[in-house]
Formats: C-alpha cells, sequence, structure tokens
C-alpha cells in the first residue's frame, strides 16, 4: 500500500539557519514525490515535484528536495529559512495512475524563531 | 497565472442541512478532485473526475455526491451534515495528457472552510 511518513510533527528553526524535513515513502513502482506548503488558512501551494530523473530537484522560494530510492526518501531542504516560511509542509506521492489521487503525510509544521 | 477557484470560500450551516461546493479548474484543465482537511489533519482524497466520468473515488460518504459538468467545473454536493463534515475542502485540477505523467501535477484552490453548527 502507498504511504507516507513525516517523522518530524513540529520544527523550529532559527531564521537565517538551513532546514531539512523529512519524507520516507511506500510505494509499489516508481513513486512521483512532491512537497506543498499550507500556510494558516490557506489553501495547498506546490513546492516542488519529482517524476523521473535528476534526483535533485529544485523548487519555488529557495526550496530543493533530493530523491533517494535506496532510502525511499524524499526530503526537503533550504540553506537558509526567512520568517515568511513558517507553515505546514506536507509531503505527498502519487499518482498511482492519471486522475487518481495521491496521498499526503501528517505534515510538519514549521515555527521560525526570531 | 490563473489559478484553481472555488466557492463560496466559507459556509455555515446547521446540521441536516445540505451544500454545494463548486471548483473551477485551472483554464485548460480537464481533471478535477476534491479532498478534505480536517482540523490539525492531513487532506484526505473524496473523488476525482476526468472527462466528467468519476475516475477515482476515496472515502467519500454515500450523502456526498459530486460531478463534473462540460465546461470542466465541478460540485460536490452534501446532504444531511453532520458535525463531522465540518472541515476544510479542497478542489484540485490537472491536465491529462496521454503519454505525458508529469500533467498530473495536481494544482489546489485555496479550499471552502464548511462550519456545521
Amino acid at each position: 500500500a502507498q504511504s507516507v511518513t513525516q517523522p518530524d510533527i513540529h520544527i523550529t528553526v532559527s531564521e537565517g539557519a538551513s532546514l531539512e524535513l523529512r519524507c520516507n515513502y511506500s510505494y509499489g513502482a516508481t513513486p512521483y514525490l512532491f512537497w506543498y506548503v499550507q500556510s494558516p488558512g490557506q489553501g495547498l501551494q506546490l513546492l516542488l515535484k519529482y517524476f523521473s530523473g535528476d534526483t535533485l530537484v529544485q523548487g519555488i522560494k529557495g526550496f530543493e528536495a533530493e530523491f533517494k530510492r535506496s532510502q525511499s526518501s524524499f526530503n526537503l531542504r533550504k540553506p537558509s529559512v526567512h520568517w515568511s516560511d513558517a507553515a505546514e509542509y506536507f509531503c505527498a506521492v502519487g499518482p498511482y495512475s492519471s486522475a487518481s489521487k495521491i496521498i499526503f503525510g501528517s505534515g510538519t509544521r514549521l515555527s521560525i524563531r526570531p | 497565472a490563473a489559478g484553481v477557484i472555488q466557492s463560496p470560500r466559507h459556509l455555515i450551516k446547521e446540521k441536516r442541512e445540505t451544500a454545494t461546493l463548486k471548483c473551477y479548474p485551472i483554464p485548460r484543465h480537464d481533471t478535477v478532485y476534491w479532498y478534505q482537511q480536517g482540523p490539525g489533519q492531513d487532506p484526505q482524497f473524496l473523488i476525482s473526475f476526468y472527462e466528467k466520468m468519476q475516475s477515482d473515488k476515496g472515502s467519500i460518504p454515500d450523502r456526498f455526491s459530486a460531478q463534473q459538468f462540460s465546461d470542466y467545473h465541478s460540485e460536490l454536493n452534501m446532504s444531511s451534515l453532520e458535525l463531522g463534515d465540518s472541515a476544510l475542502y479542497f478542489c484540485a485540477s490537472s491536465l491529462r495528457l496521454a503519454g505525458v505523467t508529469s500533467t498530473d501535477t495536481q494544482y489546489f484552490g485555496p479550499g471552502t472552510r464548511l462550519t456545521v453548527l
């Protein structure tokens, strides 16, 4: 069965510090992987996606993620966080076929320390 | 760039009432998806449509129904509302091109916050 695990419920980092959010997946085939960000009371914004090819994916807002098949991971990174990065981050896997669902992890809430 | 439009943005209903949520996909997108996000939860898939036909179905209650129209917009109809239906309802859209999997990227709307009293 497809699943996504985000082991960290809440992370706090200082502004300007580097960030890494963890994501592990379980998937029966080559996964399609996504990171979405949700600010409080807002919708889900796509940060980046991986379908195939280069395992290091660049996204918006200075984020990047690295697909590691051997570790079943797709961790999100940013070299220097800004206060505006405070939000909920969701890793997602899928769809298994066209026009079908994607499965979200439980999310990691990021707080920024001034 | 145009995004997914959802209306209304906020909706307050009483128990046992009905509600209709609307979703207008990104122009040229032919697939819509509905997700439900309870407080502090991750989004849960409800249902999806491609070219007006149901494509995938998740944990959608029998009290809910949805359809996609010829202009690709979609409506989620919810009847006999319960307190537990209070949630943020997201619509997402994508463009499906045969053999081009990268177009299956789902772009989400801002959501409709439904409160059932």
